[in-house]
């Protein structure tokens, strides 16, 4: 059980255009989504929490008009980067918290990794 | 402020055993918690501890002192497939996970 998808699991597009992420929890209802950037050799850089049916909550120095975030049910959360520029590209990773995990842990989709052109 | 340390890279011989150690300072605690990444992956959960002491889940262990801000992973019975980075997390009080850099562990024959 727990599983979490995202589509597209790859991604490559030009620059100026808008790429949407797609995550899902497949078999829990997820109260709490994250969504995260990695760069190369680089950790996982949190860039915003995602609560359904309300505001994403930004960190700081990530762009909220630049990266759109959608938590419009349950099962599924994603994320727009619009007007996509070569800086953008990385690997994105969701992960779902469900409502009723006994211990916290997040549950992580298998990535999508984006190449801006 | 919040921080997690991590040595950057471990190097170990198959069949051996290797612990990565942790330290982590944050605004309240909720538990500890190790993943395995490969590379071009996304992480895969190993373990969490939110209580002092030692878990133990077949080839891996995890230790956690609360009150020290300290916590290990311990693998054994180095396999070749091991070889990935290992990272830290810790929970805040607002549930949120503040992530070490991650350890690069290289297995050699």
């Amino acid at each position: 059980g727990a599983v979490v998808s995202q589509h597209p699991s790859w991604v490559i597009c030009k620059s100026g255009t808008s790429v949407k992420i797609e995550c899902r929890s497949l078999d829990f209802q997820a109260t709490t989504m994250f969504w995260y950037r990695q760069f190369p050799k680089q950790s996982l850089m949190l860039m915003a929490t995602s609560n359904e049916g309300s505001k994403a909550t930004y960190e700081q120095g990530v762009e909220k008009d630049k990266f759109l975030i959608n938590h419009a049910s349950l099962t599924l959360s994603t994320l727009t980067v619009t007007s996509a520029h070569p800086e953008d590209s990385s690997f994105y990773i969701c992960s779902a918290l469900p409502g009723t995990s006994g211990y916290n842990e997040q549950f992580f989709g298998p990535g999508t990794r984006l190449t801006v052109l | 402020g919040q921080n997690i340390d991590q040595p950057t890279e471990m190097t170990a011989t198959e069949g051996a055993i290797v612990q990565i150690n942790c330290t982590y300072q944050t605004s309240g605690f909720n538990g500890l918690f190790w993943y395995q990444q490969h590379a071009g992956e996304a992480p895969t959960f190993l373990s969490y501890n939110v209580l002092d002491g030692l878990e133990e889940k077949g080839r891996f262990s995890s230790f956690l002192s609360r009150s020290k801000g300290y916590s290990y992973l311990l693998l054994k019975e180095l396999q070749m497939k091991d070889s990935a980075s290992y990272l830290c997390a810790a929970m805040d009080s607002n549930y949120q996970l503040i992530w070490g850099a991650g350890t690069k562990l290289i297995i050699k024959p």
